[in-house]
């Protein structure tokens, strides 16, 4: 069954404690992306990956950090640097950067206590 | 600066009314525009459009793009209570490898 999985469903984090989340897809995509979702902001970019080994930022990278080191992967990484982190953060991969139609995880819900 | 606005933000309708969401947007070199739906998880993807004047359909849901006043609509007739989500447009630029998204219109369908 191909698609894009994303761990863990909810996440809880303390002030001060990075966290990372896991994002695996078998589409055999090279691109890859991290939004994050807020009530009433739709989606904003946070990174994206056109090819293993290499990333940008998106509109909202400070405080988050990524690595692309397999195919499948893209972790991503929310840092004590981030000061407002509690939101829905969801990772999509396209066949390519340029091919338009992204497919999306069912996401991470992501509280800080 | 490239840009998505969505109308109305939230829409509140009955089962079997018809029901049109708009979305205007601004870019410097168009190359696609994308409606998904999102119920709760993972938005899925509905239609992508890139000429104008041609209706892209599916079932009930249909979507038509004009570039020449810049913007697209999705209509839905005899809306269910399943089509009760927030629906996402998304802009496609020639400029670069990403989408930019709308702010999504919530719309829910009371039986």
């Amino acid at each position: 069954d191909g698609g894009i999985t994303q761990s863990p469903k909810y996440l809880f984090r303390k002030e001060g404690q990075n966290v990372t989340l896991s994002c695996e897809q078998n589409l055999n995509h090279d691109a890859m992306y991290w939004y994050r979702q807020d009530p009433g902001q739709g989606l904003r970019l946070i990174y994206y990956s056109q090819i293993v080994n290499d990333f940008q930022k998106g509109d909202i990278a400070e405080g988050y950090s990524v690595s692309r080191e397999k195919k499948e992967s893209f972790p991503l990484t929310v840092t004590s640097a981030q000061k407002n982190p509690t939101a829905f953060y969801l990772c999509a991969s396209s066949i390519g950067s340029y091919t338009d139609t992204q497919y999306f995880g069912p996401g991470t819900r992501l509280t800080v206590l | 600066e490239d840009k998505v606005v969505q109308s109305p933000l939230s829409l509140v309708v009955h089962e079997g009314d018809t029901v049109t969401l708009n979305c205007s947007y601004e870019v410097t070199n168009f190359r696609s525009l994308l409606w998904y739906k999102q119920e709760k998880k993972a938005p899925t993807f509905l239609f992508m459009l890139t000429s104008s004047g041609i209706e892209k359909k599916s079932g009930r849901l249909s979507s038509i793009l004009d570039k020449k006043e810049l913007f697209s609509i999705l209509n839905i007739t005899a809306t269910q209570t399943g089509d009760s989500a927030i629906y996402l447009c998304a802009l496609g630029s020639s400029n670069t490898g990403k989408l930019i998204f709308g702010q999504g219109t919530t719309l829910q369908v009371k039986p």
